[in-house]
């Protein structure tokens, strides 16, 4: 049983350049979470999708961010003309459900972005 | 608004050495309590988690934790730490019937062989 699969595992880009982040979750996981963390922080919550929705993107920046989680593929999380502070690793999740007592998220190897 | 807190940014103990990892958190409901651990250049991996029931939680690798409740705190504790121990570790705190997991900023501990 695969876990939470994201590529790529690093990604380079200047400034200026768009980053697209792949993540699947697991198999049977109609919930996925990104994290972003910045050097020497804890990972901070970006957004929750389930399938073709947009459930929670309280902490995605306003501008240049955006997710997207279609009926078929993978999650996207594609950051428009990044910039130097964007450089970060960025985690996905998955969970089977939410809303019970006991939300269990699965984490991704993560991909580090650097902006150069 | 909730927050994790691990006060110890880095630690550095010898092989053997025991070791405590400090975790409190501020919420007053239902939580559920994480502690990750981070190897360097890979991604998070769970080491033990509380949902509910007995308070002294024992997870992978002889780590274990201990939730007390009066206190908002949940330490992770190892006897005797070894050189593989090296990493990054990180509690988490989930209110219980959401989806948003609040991570402290990490402890790096590094052990020396």
């Amino acid at each position: 049983n695969a876990g939470v699969m994201q590529n790529p595992r690093h990604l380079v880009r200047r400034r200026g350049q768009e980053a697209r982040l792949r993540c699947s979750p697991m198999k049977g996981h109609s919930h996925v979470y990104w994290y972003r963390q910045l050097p020497e922080e804890g990972l901070k919550f970006m957004v929750y999708l389930q399938k073709e929705n947009i459930i929670d993107e309280s902490g995605m920046p306003k501008e240049r961010f955006s997710a997207e989680f279609p009926k078929e593929g993978p999650s996207i999380l594609r950051i428009q003309q990044v910039v130097r502070g964007d450089s970060a690793a960025y985690f996905c999740a998955s969970s089977p459900s939410t809303g019970n007592l006991r939300n269990e998220q699965f984490f991704g190897p993560g991909t580090r972005l650097t902006v150069l | 608004a909730q927050s994790v807190s691990q006060h110890n940014h880095h630690v550095i103990l010898s092989e053997a050495a025991s070791l405590e990892l400090g975790c409190n958190y501020s919420y007053g409901g239902t939580v559920n309590l994480f502690w990750y651990v981070q190897y360097p250049g890979q991604h998070l991996q769970l080491l033990l988690k509380y949902f509910s029931g007995d308070p002294l939680v024992k997870g992978i690798k002889g780590f274990e934790a201990e939730f007390i409740k009066s206190k908002f705190s949940f330490n992770l504790r190892k006897p005797s730490v070894q050189w593989s121990d090296t990493a990054e570790y990180f509690c988490a705190v989930n209110d219980a019937g959401t989806y948003k997991y609040i991570f402290g900023t990490g402890t790096r501990l590094k052990v020396l062989a």
